[in-house]
């Protein structure tokens, strides 16, 4: 199985700043198969990028995804209000399929 | 715009089996692959499994002797059943659309979710 650990668990930074998230993989990864989703209280996830870098429908600009291997990236380049959740990256190459535990993306 | 909806008791006894049913309207399930996916508190995100239109399955091997999906094309529905359930299943569960690329790579559209408690 493919373990993903994302880091750090808890981002605290001010409206305005980047972010950055790390999602690291136990064994390699084909770009293809890692995935982006951002999760807010009482909602469902909602998928931010695909294929390592590719955005989904509707994505604002400022999120971006890159990364190869077992080292991946999502980073956003200005904090909006709306943007304070949780994070989580999802791995499909192989079975079973595995998120990673979070990072939460808080206010400062 | 494909809205999903999941639909079942929210309450299972320990032993019993859960049944979900998530009906897809806006769009056919048939060409797509759908996906269940879990969330409780102590596991986090979850991956149940997946079906295809066809009915061809892959699940979880955590899960793959109690799990079953299925996909009813003339109703536009997918279910799942998951046998002899314990406190350990208790969570959210999640239908969600999957996006294709080189194959199924991620889901792009999800259901607000049926939270499942088992209890006696």
């Amino acid at each position: 199985e493919v373990v993903l650990t994302q880091s750090p668990g808890t981002l605290s930074l001010f409206p305005g700043e980047r972010a950055t998230l790390s999602c690291r993989a136990s064994q390699t990864i084909s770009y293809s198969y890692l995935a982006w989703y951002q999760q807010k209280p009482g909602q469902a996830p909602r998928l931010l990028i695909y294929a390592t870098s590719s955005k989904a429908s509707g994505i604002p600009d400022r999120f971006s995804g890159s990364g190869s291997g077992t080292d991946f990236t999502l980073t956003i380049s200005t904090l909006e209000p709306e943007d304070f959740a949780v994070y989580y990256c999802l791995q499909s190459g192989s079975s079973p399929w595995t998120f990673g535990q979070g990072t939460k993306v808080e206010i400062k | 715009q494909v809205h999903l909806r999941e639909s079942g008791p929210g309450l299972v006894k320990p032993s019993e089996t859960l049944s979900l049913t998530c009906t897809v309207s806006g769009g056919s399930i048939i060409s797509y692959y759908w996906g269940w996916i879990r969330q409780s508190a102590g596991k986090g995100l979850e991956w149940v499994g997946h079906v295809y239109s066809s009915g061809k399955t892959s699940y979880n091997p955590s899960l793959k002797s109690r799990v079953t999906m299925s996909v009813d094309t003339s109703k536009n529905q997918l279910s799942l059943n998951l046998t002899s359930v314990t406190a350990a299943d208790t969570a959210v569960y999640y239908c969600a659309r999957i996006l294709y690329t080189f194959g199924p790579a991620a889901f792009d559209v999800w259901g607000q979710g049926a939270q499942v408690t088992v209890s006696s």
